[in-house]
This record gives C-alpha cells, structure tokens and sequence, in this order.
C-alpha cells in the first residue's frame, strides 16, 4: 500500500520552513526519508521506527506518529540547496526485509 | 564516497535489444538488493529483491521473462532487460542494504536511464 504525501508541492523563498508529510492506511514498522535532484539517484535523510521517535540533523528533522500512522519532515531555515523531491518510504511490517513502498513524493523548491 | 554504482549511467538501444545493467556495492557485501524504476516525475517502483545466491523475487505485475535479475556474487547483481521496447524506456536504480534489519539505510546507485528507439 502506497503512502500518501502531502503537499505534492511546496515553493520557498531561502530561509522559510517546510513540513511534509507521510501517511500509511497500515501499521507502520519504518520510515525512511530521501531527497532525490533531478537525474539523480535517491539521497537517504534518515530512518525513524515504531515508537514515537524523533531525529534531526543540521535543520532537517523528523517525527513519527504511530498513532496517527503518519511521518512529517521538518525543513527549518531552508537553503538553496533543499530543492528537490522528498520521498517517504513506509515498511509496514518487520518482517518484510526492509522491503520499502514510497510515496509519490513531495517537489520542493527554494527560491533566492 | 559512493556506496554503490551503476553501469552505464545511460543507454540508447533498439527495439527489440536486451539491455544489461549492472550494480555493485562497493563498501560492503550485500546479501539482498532491490531494483527500482522510475518513470519522469513519479515515484519509485519497486521491481524486484535480488538476493545473493537465490532467485529474485519479483513484485506483482513485473514480468519475471522480461527483467532478468542475476545476483552472481555479494557485490554485484545485473538486471537485463530483455527483448526491450520503448515503454520500457525509464530510469533504472538499484539499492542496497548493508544488513537485513529494519535499521540498515538502504543506499541508492546513481541510476541508469534506459531509452529505447
């Protein structure tokens, strides 16, 4: 089952914030977070599992609702260079082998 | 430094050609990895898990006859499109996982953009 991102697209100017969000209609075991430029292969941000966990890095961060069955990326003070598309990647079980089913991710772009 | 790469980064073949791509993970072994399509401005689909040593396991609606995955050793797993047409003209990405938890970050290849004339 394929996760639901909103917003399918965001515009910025430099140094404005940015939540994206990631929604499951199942349980989910995993999230992973990956931002992806054109022509480029996916870059991993960070994974947060079951159990109400939080992460960040630099302004970048992330929570995980299990509850709610959702994900949010925090994007604070953004920089020119967080332009791209934000991908979620949901495992609904912990035994699937990691196999990841991603959203059809969220377009980000940050204007000067 | 790059974790895993791809090869060719892109190609250009007739209808009808099959097409190898290869992956390799080149800091560490990798027992399974995944290969993804991705057609322009949609999402990552995933095709099928190569694991080292055993037959792939293909998702639902990908044609086992057509996407033939070999995973020769724990560095290297090739995909080769056989028999292409140009709807099978997109760009190709493989992953892999260091380990076989949910914790391990699963690390994307640069991708090979496959068109087909």
């Amino acid at each position: 089952q394929q996760p639901v991102q909103s917003p399918q697209a965001v515009i910025l100017r430099e140094g404005e914030d940015a939540v994206i969000n990631c929604s499951s209609s199942k349980a989910l075991y995993s999230v992973h977070w990956y931002r992806q430029k054109h022509g480029e292969a996916p870059v991993f941000l960070m994974i947060l599992l079951k159990g109400g966990e939080q992460k960040g890095h630099d302004k970048i961060s992330a929570s995980f609702n299990e509850k709610k069955q959702q994900s949010s990326l925090y994007l604070t003070a953004s920089q020119l260079s967080y332009s791209g598309t934000y991908f979620c990647g949901t495992e609904i079980e912990e035994t699937s082998g990691s196999r990841l089913t991603f959203g059809e991710g969220t377009q980000l772009t940050v204007n000067p | 430094g790059a974790v895993v790469s791809q090869h060719p980064s892109w190609v250009i073949c007739k209808s009808g050609t099959s097409v190898k791509i290869e992956c390799r993970s080149l800091d560490f072994q990798a027992t399974t990895m995944f290969w993804y399509r991705q057609f322009p401005k949609q999402s990552l689909m995933l095709m099928a898990t190569s694991n080292e040593g055993s037959k792939a396991t293909y998702e639902q609606g990908v044609e086992k006859d057509k996407f033939l995955i070999n995973h020769a050793s724990l560095t290297l797993s090739t995909l080769t499109v056989t028999s292409a047409h140009p709807e099978d003209s997109s760009f190709y990405i493989c992953s892999v996982k260091r380990g076989s938890t949910s914790t391990d970050t699963q690390y994307f290849g640069p991708g090979t953009r496959l068109t087909v004339l």
